[in-house]
């Protein structure tokens, strides 16, 4: 099965920075990857698909890079509300799915 | 509106069983492969199985494969997670997702999960 790994597992920054969390899969997964924002006591949202693809509704200050093994999630200037914990997903085909252990971003 | 609604959760002893359900509405369900998602206390994302929309094709991760039956009621928009042989480390919200409004865009809806607890 396909092992995925983030990195840093914790990142403290502040308002206004630009942040960069990378995910990497144990073997090339194409672009079939997507990044989830959770906040504690709610369900993950989704944020990227395909690797790169803006979901509907989620502001353009995220960005999502990379295909094959290695992967970034990107936020350009760091908002109050970006404080949470982030997630990758790896859905190479819907059959066997995996998640990253997370990336949780907290105040610096 | 996609709506996901998740019950079934409580709390039940070690080695015994429960069984979760998810309600589906707001999209073609028969169309679309669905998910059971996890996440213990404190702890991370964990996916835990899938189904063909059919129900033809079943996965799941190792660590319940034997023990958790994921199952689905196209006729009443429905799937289900028969779970057996409980553990302490199954304790978690247990949540639904659906690859909805297609299958390239991973899982973009979730309910608001049901909380499973294995203790004595």
């Amino acid at each position: 099965d396909i092992q995925m790994t983030q990195s840093p597992s914790t990142l403290s920054a502040s308002v206004g920075d630009r942040v960069t969390i990378t995910c990497r899969a144990s073997q090339s997964i194409s672009s079939w990857l997507a990044w989830y924002q959770q906040k504690p006591g709610k369900a993950p949202n989704l944020l990227i698909y395909m690797a790169s693809y803006l979901e509907s509704g989620v502001p353009s200050r995220f960005s999502g890079s990379g295909s094959g093994t290695e992967f970034t999630l990107t936020i350009s200037s760091l908002q109050p509300d970006d404080f949470a914990t982030y997630y990758c997903l790896q859905y190479n085909s819907f059959r066997i799915f995996t998640f990253g252990p997370g990336t949780k971003v907290d105040v610096k | 509106e996609v709506q996901l609604v998740e019950s079934g959760g409580g709390l039940v002893q070690p080695g015994g069983s429960l069984r979760l359900s998810c309600a589906a509405s707001g999209f073609p369900f028969s169309k679309f492969w669905m998910s059971w998602v996890r996440q213990a206390p404190g702890k991370g994302l964990e996916w835990v199985a899938n189904i063909k929309p059919d129900g033809s094709e079943k996965y799941y991760v190792d660590s319940v494969k034997g023990r958790f039956t994921i199952s689905r009621d196209n006729a009443k928009n429905s799937v289900h997670l028969q779970m057996n042989s409980l553990r302490a480390e199954d304790t978690a919200i247990y949540y639904c997702a659906s690859p909805y409004p297609s299958g390239n865009n991973g899982l973009p809806a979730w309910g608001q999960g049901t909380l499973v607890t294995v203790s004595t």
